[in-house]
């Protein structure tokens, strides 16, 4: 069985300034990795994935992740944030070929002018 | 390409009623998964179909259910409604021998 934690509930920054949101993950076997976004009333916005291949990963608006193989970890970050970036960022597991995600609880990211 | 689509998009029911969901996928999609997203207990799997059989069940009781159509569209099912079932449900659909799922709009039951 998978499991991920995200160790920030909430990050409040403000803008202009970089962001990391933390996902930590444990799992028996090889696992793929995602980052998800979901804005006010809509469903999840696919940000970036991690197959296989190089560690970081760029996704789109800006975002990119490094998997840690060692550190179980899958961090999301951004050099320089915007107000439309206010969201809830949700980091998920999949066994592979399982088609079934295993979510974290989400980080809930506010962004201050 | 369209995206996922999720018929209907609010939804207000009673305890006791049954309610049928709709989830339309990406076209050449033919895995569609679902989900429950709660304040509670966030994001969980209900089931995953492909070529019209389940092949994935989360830990949910057999009050939901689901099926899916030759076409890949996929309905989901929830019978004797309990004020806990008040939630977002979302679809995912991926293309067949991908890892990559593609969320729909989501459904929002409300269970008074």
């Amino acid at each position: 069985a998978q499991s991920v934690t995200q160790l920030d509930s909430q990050v409040p920054v403000f803008e202009e300034a970089p962001v990391e949101l933390r996902c930590n993950y444990s799992s028996s076997v090889s696992v793929y990795l995602f980052w998800y976004v979901q804005y006010p009333n809509q469903g999840l916005q696919l940000l970036l994935k991690y197959l296989s291949g190089s560690t970081l990963v760029k996704g789109i608006n800006g975002f990119e992740a490094e998997f840690n193989k060692s550190q179980t970890s899958f961090h999301l970050r951004k050099p320089s944030v915007h107000i439309s970036d206010t969201a809830e960022y949700f980091c998920a597991v999949s066994e592979m070929r399982a088609q079934k995600l295993v979510f974290g609880q989400g980080t809930r990211l506010t962004i201050n002018p | 390409k369209a995206g996922v689509t999720q018929t209907p998009r609010y939804l207000i029911k009673t305890r006791g009623q049954q309610v049928t969901l709709s989830c339309s996928p990406i076209s050449g999609h033919r895995s569609v998964s679902w989900y429950q997203q709660t304040p509670g207990q966030g994001l969980q799997f209900l089931f995953e179909y492909f070529s019209e059989t389940q092949r994935n069940k989360g830990n949910f009781p057999g009050r939901f259910s689901g099926r899916q159509f030759s076409n890949s569209r996929s309905e989901m099912n929830v019978s004797t409604l309990e004020l806990g079932d008040s939630a977002l449900y979302l679809c995912a659909s991926s293309l067949p021998g991908t890892d990559t799922q593609y969320f729909g709009p989501g459904t929002r039951l409300t269970v008074l």
